[in-house]
């Protein structure tokens, strides 16, 4: 069964300060997704990893995969307060792209002044 | 463009009471999900569909019926509902498994 953990559940980080989210996964799969939620809204897709080393970058925002170690990392740049949210990874079961995401249970973050 | 459109977006029950949520996309997705998202937690999947015709369990069926008569719609029956199945309802949809999945705005939902 494949399991997806997220570290931190929650963060809470000053303006301008970097941090990293880490998604740990289980089984072997080459596909992640990066989701963020705002308060009472709903996903919206962040980022796609389709394959190991993958690297891509939105802004303040930049996610990476290593599928050998199973972990995927987010990485906040000089956050602002827009940045706060939660941020979901999700995991696809299989290599070929057939089976559901399994997601974390977040990062709540709270980027404060 | 539309995306995805969830109905009701809020919605009170009775318990025993049986109601649909229903969900439709615009963008000619063959896979369609339905999610439920308790306080503080992740999406679980209740069921999903790779196309017309095609459903399958995901990790919470149970309390729960789809059908796929469309591609365009994906409705989530209740029935006989239950305290334990208050939470908020989303509905996701994706060209394949490959590619993100686009969500709709959540139905949220209490049953007392």
């Amino acid at each position: 069964e494949l399991k997806v953990e997220q570290n931190p559940l929650f963060l809470s980080m000053q303006e301008g300060k970097n941090y990293t989210i880490y998604c740990n996964y289980s089984t072997t799969s080459d596909r992640l997704y990066w989701y963020r939620q705002d308060p009472g809204k709903s996903l919206e897709s962040l980022f796609v990893l389709l394959s190991n080393g993958a690297v891509k970058q939105e802004g303040r925002l930049m996610a990476s995969l290593d599928t050998k170690a199973r972990l995927s990392t987010l990485h906040i740049t000089a956050a602002v307060h827009d940045l706060s949210a939660t941020y979901f990874c999700a995991v696809d079961r299989s290599t070929s792209g057939n089976t559901p995401l399994v997601f974390g249970k977040g990062t709540r973050l709270s980027v404060i002044a | 463009n539309a995306g995805v459109t969830q109905t009701p977006k809020f919605r009170i029950l009775k318990i025993g009471q049986s109601m649909t949520l229903q969900c439709t996309q615009d963008m000619n997705h063959n896979y369609m999900y339905w999610y439920r998202q308790d306080p503080g937690m992740g999406l679980k999947l209740i069921y999903y569909s790779v196309g017309a015709g095609i459903t399958d369990k995901g990790e919470v069926p149970n309390g729960y019926n789809v059908s796929r008569s469309t591609t365009e719609d994906f409705p989530l029956r209740l029935e006989l509902a239950a305290p334990s199945q208050t939470s908020v309802y989303f509905c996701a949809s994706s060209y394949d498994g490959n590619q993100p999945q686009h969500f709709g705005d959540g139905t949220r939902l209490s049953i007392l």
